[in-house]
């Protein structure tokens, strides 16, 4: 999974500051998908995203949460006016095609933590 | 909602026994994918079956895909210390119109030597 690359690896933020996440796919992959994981928990769907299209956000809050995916450049989660309950570990993952049977790699994560 | 039940969620064993890991679902699924975790790092693919029975081994780690694609077993023998991390189940799947994966909350392995 070092291919694909998160940034920042921790992330500490005040309430009410945004936070910014990147994540660079791997090359020749095209389909990105945020989750994030709290303690002791799995990883729950956020957003899945190919280049410049939101495909299913199904998982991502309504409020405060967006995410990109340019033709240029790292897909970017953005978590506005953060609170504590944001605090987390956030990973992307990227693949070459839709998941189902491909196999998707994981970056090594963003700890945001806001204080 | 597409649910994954791992089981169990902590187990501490000695060096050398084995163990086996369980992840059950309701819901069928197209794959089901096997990560390992340590802490602070990413979820790394240890391996992926898509065939109703499917067993695949990784050296001593025995994995299989339940008849009915709905469930999944993991399997260590002579477990080692450096076995240990959070081993976490996947399923993938078409849920809320687009093919993700849903994981479970994952089984924490510690082996002591």
């Amino acid at each position: 999974n070092a291919g694909v690359m998160q940034n920042p690896r921790h992330l500490v933020r005040r309430r009410g500051q945004e936070a910014r996440l990147r994540c660079s796919p791997m090359k020749g992959h095209s389909h990105v998908y945020w989750y994030r994981q709290l303690p002791e928990e799995g990883l729950k769907f956020m957003v899945y995203l190919q280049k410049e299209n939101i495909i299913d956000e199904s998982g991502m809050p309504k409020e405060r949460f967006s995410a990109e995916f340019p033709k240029e450049g790292p897909s970017i989660l953005r978590i506005q006016q953060v609170v504590r309950g944001d605090s987390a570990a956030y990973f992307c993952a990227s693949s070459p095609r839709a998941w189902g049977r491909e196999e998707a790699f994981f970056g090594q994560g963003t700890r945001l933590t806001v204080v | 909602t597409q649910l994954l039940e791992q089981s169990p969620q902590f187990l501490s064993i000695q060096e050398g026994e084995n163990l086996t890991v369980y992840c059950n679902s309701s819901s069928v699924f197209s794959s089901l994918q096997w990560y390992r975790q340590e802490p602070g790092e990413g979820p790394v693919l240890l391996v992926t079956v898509v065939t109703g029975g499917e067993v695949k081994k990784l050296k001593r780690l025995t994995f299989q895909f339940g008849d009915a694609r709905k469930d999944s077993s993991l399997h260590i023998t002579a477990a080692q210390p450096g076995d240990t991390g959070l081993y976490l189940c996947a399923g993938g799947g078409t849920q809320g119109g687009s093919e993700k994966l849903v994981f479970g909350k994952g089984t924490k392995l510690t082996v002591n030597p």
